[in-house]
């Protein structure tokens, strides 16, 4: 069974810092990987989507990269401002989970000006 | 473009009650439909998924239930509500492509506060 883990599962950083929030799952093989934003009472929103093929994606100050050798992805938030505050979640495809997304719980970012 | 549409946003119910949250996608045909749960805490748990019209797969038994009566529109549904049923519920969709397997990104509702009194 697909397991997905974050962390930390809390950040504080002032405004400017380059982040980097972790995502490890414990099956390797994996049909995709998703990161979510989400604001408080909210839904979700799909930030980037990296295919099992696929190395990085890139999304104006965003960046993820996955290795599935090592389970792990990353996001990279460059020149982090206030209204990146929010909870960032993950969320990995396996084949082996027939196909439904399993979740982390989320790394909550604060970004203080 | 796809939308997805989830109501109310918020619901308070006295224990025992029914329940009803509703979700539909337009611009999208055949999609894979999911309800999740998220407690305060805790993280997101999926209830029901489905692929297409009467087809409801439940990953958590519990009292809830989960219907879909068209193809772009999912339902769930309580008898009697519990406690325990409170919660953040969201609707989800994905598409799907070859073998009905989810190729694109997963795209969530706004998202129904339920609070059970």
């Amino acid at each position: 069974k697909q397991e997905v883990t974050q962390i930390p599962a809390a950040l504080s950083v002032p405004e400017g810092e380059n982040l980097v929030l972790n995502c490890s799952f414990t099956d390797s093989a994996i049909y995709n990987l998703q990161w979510f934003r989400q604001d408080p009472g909210k839904g979700l929103t799909s930030l980037l989507l990296i295919q099992s093929s696929q190395r990085e994606q890139t999304s104006g100050r965003l960046n993820a990269s996955l290795d599935k050798s090592s389970g792990r992805s990353t996001l990279y938030i460059a020149a982090s401002q206030p209204g990146d505050s929010a909870t960032y979640l993950c969320a990995v495809v396996s084949p082996g989970g027939s196909y439904i997304p399993t979740f982390g719980r989320g790394t909550s970012l604060i970004v203080h000006p | 473009s796809q939308t997805i549409h989830q109501w109310p946003a918020t619901l308070v119910q006295p224990v025992g009650s029914p329940l009803s949250l509703e979700c539909t996608v337009e611009g999208t045909s055949n999609p894979n439909l999911y309800w999740y749960r998220q407690a305060a805490g805790r993280g997101l748990q999926l209830l029901f998924y489905s692929v297409g019209i009467g087809q409801i797969s439940s990953e958590v038994p519990q009292n809830l239930s989960a219907s879909r009566p068209q193809d772009r529109q999912f339902i769930l549904s309580s008898k009697k509500l519990l406690l325990s049923d409170s919660g953040f519920y969201l609707c989800a969709w994905s598409s799907t492509g070859t073998g009905g397997l989810p190729d694109e990104k997963l795209f969530f509702g706004s998202g129904t506060q339920l609070s059970v009194l």
